[in-house]
């Protein structure tokens, strides 16, 4: 089925392990984003790209990097990741425009990670 | 910091009603977006409206964008179960998308 996959949907990992997250998306769009997801705080922008090996940081990135060698994959590192990590993320790709209000972002369905 | 503040943080309907939630901001925005979360799924764009004073339509859901492009609201008719949802509002007032932290939305039947 076309459009945004994201792995793995749940994990759950120790403080202090790395974690990456895959998105794929079958859209051939340029642009993809990292977002995580907490009660109370709304989508927060981690990271994103606009082109293959051209990333960006979001609003809270500190702690997370990412990595664009392909236009469909975009991964999420967690380099030693914190029980403050734990969080829905979610990935999302939008065509054209970067983040121009108009253009409409197509999200994954959301990785649930739990750090304990 | 610019905020988009949505009201009620959570609402809980019977089926039939109707019902509005607002999506406000001391900030201006070029345009603003509607977008609907259902459980275990990412979010899904309801609207944009880009015009101060516009509305939109899309079925029961009516979209109102404020006059001065600072706020917006959500009026949804005779509410069904389906309606249930977090519904998130989204602005662009420079080159970034801030987010709203949620409107979640119950309707029984």
């Amino acid at each position: 089925d076309a459009g945004i996959t994201q792995s793995p949907r749940h994990k759950v990992t120790e403080t202090g392990t790395p974690v990456t997250l895959r998105c794929h998306q079958t859209e051939n769009h340029r642009y993809m984003y990292w977002y995580r997801q907490d009660p109370g705080h709304g989508l927060r922008l981690i990271h994103y790209s606009y082109g293959v090996k051209d990333t960006d940081k979001g609003e809270v990135s500190d702690g997370y990097s990412v990595s664009r060698s392909k236009t469909e994959d975009f991964l999420l590192t967690l380099e030693s990741a914190t029980s403050s990590q734990t969080s829905v993320y979610f990935c999302a790709t939008q065509g054209t425009g970067g983040f121009a209000g108009a253009n409409v972002l197509t999200f994954g369905a959301g990785s649930r990670l739990t750090v304990l | 910091t610019q905020l988009l503040e949505q009201s009620p943080q959570f609402l809980s309907i019977q089926e039939g009603e109707n019902l509005t939630v607002y999506c406000n901001s001391s900030s201006v925005f070029s345009s603003l977006q509607w977008y609907r979360q259902e459980p275990g799924e990412g979010p899904v764009l309801l609207v944009t409206v880009v015009t101060g004073g516009e509305v939109k339509k899309l079925k029961r859901l009516t979209f109102q964008f404020g006059d001065a492009r600072k706020d917006s609201s959500l009026h949804i008719t005779a509410a069904q179960p389906g309606d249930t949802g977090l519904y998130l509002c989204a602005g662009a007032p420079n080159y970034q998308l801030i987010w709203g932290a949620g409107t979640k939305l119950i309707i029984k039947p």
